[in-house]
């Protein structure tokens, strides 16, 4: 089945900071999601970004299907922005989202 | 619009007991998908189903059966629990080629 990769596993950042995370996967996709899971678990989708980029307010996803790779920024980051960030990607026909293992982000005043 | 919502919230169970996990979708969405998380590691697909009536193995599917009987419900189910099966349970809930709505999820321990 597909890998799917993120990067770095651990990020820690003092409020105000840009961070990049990144996601890479080994077959061709058909659908990539960026998900956030908050300290009390709940998890909340950021993106829904097969290709191209999309913003949404201090959040951004660029995905490059043709290099297996997506990037999300987060700009200004503030402690609201801690916890774990994943990203899912769905492959061929299939029906199903493979998640990477996700990037736990610490943001600290 | 009260979105995924996953009941109960918190269960203790003994080694052998079973239980039923209930997920319900109020969107009309086709597709609902059963995910175990366990500590410092991501999601991995337990079932799944495309529509009312069909259900399929996802990656993690021994020790669970579903159904799918009405297009708003799945449920999960543990027939004889183990303590290997201690997780937190997300269920989620799609159209094809939307983005993927979760509920709160559902805190299982076995003991």
């Amino acid at each position: 089945g597909i890998q799917v990769e993120q990067s770095p596993p651990d990020l820690i950042l003092q409020e105000g900071a840009n961070s990049t995370l990144r996601c890479n996967f080994s077959d061709s996709v058909n659908n990539l999601q960026w998900f956030h899971q908050n300290p009390w678990g709940q998890l909340i989708n950021l993106f829904y970004i097969p290709s191209g980029t999309k913003q949404n307010g201090r959040l951004s996803a660029t995905t490059v299907a043709t290099e297996r790779y997506s990037l999300l920024y987060i700009s200004s980051s503030q402690t609201t922005d801690s916890g774990v960030y994943f990203c899912a990607v769905l492959t061929g026909t299939a029906s199903k989202l493979t998640f990477g293992t996700g990037t736990r982000l610490q943001v600290t005043l | 619009n009260a979105g995924v919502t996953q009941t109960p919230k918190f269960r203790v169970l003994k080694t052998g007991q079973s239980m039923t996990l209930l997920c319900a979708q109020d969107m009309n969405h086709e597709y609902m998908y059963w995910y175990r998380q366990d500590p410092g590691m991501g999601l991995r697909l337990i079932h799944y189903s495309v529509g009312e009536g069909t259900t399929a193995k996802g990656e993690v599917p021994d020790g669970y059966n579903v159904s799918r009987l009405k297009k708003q419900n799945f449920l999960l189910g543990l027939e004889s629990a183990a303590p290997s099966q201690t997780s937190v349970y997300f269920c989620a809930s799609s159209y094809w080629g939307s983005p993927l709505h979760f509920g709160n999820g559902t805190r299982l321990t076995v003991t």
